[in-house]
C-alpha cells in the first residue's frame, strides 16, 4: 500500500504569505494525486485533482505540482479563509485503492 | 445541483452494527461510483471503500474487509454503509463522496460507547 507523508503537521504563516505544503509518496504514483481542504465542522472539499488541475470555482492562488513521489500544494498569497487542514490523496484505479496523507494544518501566525 | 444527504447521528454499543445512508440528487445516480470515508475525532481521513450504484459491485479497503457492507437502492437513489462488530475505535464521522470526491455528504457521527 502506498503511504503518503505530509510534513510538517502544522504550518504557521501570516495572511499574504506564500504557503508550500509537501506530500511525499512511499513509491511512485500515477497522476491521480488530489488535494483537499477541510475547515472545522465541515466535510472536506476538493481543491486540485490530477496533480495540478483546479476544481471548479477554486481560486487561481491554489496550485498543485509534482510528479513521481513528490508533490506540492502552493497557495501564492494566503487569504484569511485559507487557514484550514489540507490533505493529499492518491488513487489507484484497478483495483480501486485510495489513501490520504495525514494532513497539514495551516494556522495563522 | 448535486446533493448528498446523509442520515443522522448514531449511538451504538460495542459489538453492534451501524448503518449510514446517503441519498443522492442532482445527477444520474447510476453513472458515478460512491465512496465512503471516515474521520475519527481530531484525526485524518480514511477511505473505507466504494460501490458502483449501477452494478452494486463493491471494493473495500483491506482494513474493513469482513466488517463493512455497502449497498444501494436505485429506486430511492440511496447508498448504504453498514459497519459491524463496532468497537470504540470506530467512533468517527462517516462521509459519502462521489466518484471523484468532488461532492461530499454532510457527515454522520457514529459514536460507539458502552
Amino acid at each position: 500500500e502506498i503511504v503518503l507523508t505530509q510534513s510538517p503537521a502544522t504550518l504557521s504563516l501570516s495572511p499574504g504569505e506564500r504557503a508550500t505544503l509537501p506530500c511525499r509518496a512511499s513509491q511512485s504514483v500515477s497522476s491521480s494525486l488530489a488535494w483537499f481542504q477541510q475547515k472545522p465542522g465541515q466535510a472536506p472539499s476538493l481543491l486540485i485533482y490530477d496533480v495540478s488541475t483546479r476544481a471548479p470555482g477554486i481560486p487561481a492562488r491554489f496550485n498543485g505540482s509534482g510528479s513521481g513521489t513528490d508533490f506540492t500544494l502552493t497557495i501564492s498569497s494566503l487569504e484569511p479563509e485559507d487557514f484550514a487542514v489540507y490533505y493529499c490523496q492518491q488513487r489507484v484505479n484497478r483495483p480501486p485503492v485510495i489513501t490520504f496523507g495525514q494532513g497539514t494544518r495551516l494556522e495563522i501566525k | 445541483q448535486v446533493q448528498l444527504v446523509q442520515s443522522g447521528v448514531e449511538v451504538k454499543k460495542p459489538g453492534a452494527s451501524a448503518q449510514v445512508s446517503c441519498k443522492a440528487s442532482g445527477y444520474t445516480f447510476t453513472s458515478y461510483y460512491m465512496n465512503w470515508v471516515r474521520q475519527a475525532p481530531g484525526q485524518g481521513l480514511e477511505w473505507m471503500g466504494v460501490i458502483n450504484p449501477n452494478s452494486a459491485n463493491t471494493r473495500y479497503a483491506q482494513k474493513f474487509q469482513g466488517r463493512v457492507t455497502m449497498t444501494r437502492d436505485t429506486s430511492t437513489r440511496t447508498v448504504y454503509m453498514e459497519l459491524s462488530s463496532l468497537r470504540s475505535e470506530d467512533t468517527a464521522v462517516y462521509y459519502c463522496a462521489t466518484q471523484s470526491f468532488d461532492f461530499w455528504g454532510q457527515g454522520t457521527l457514529v459514536t460507539v460507547s458502552s
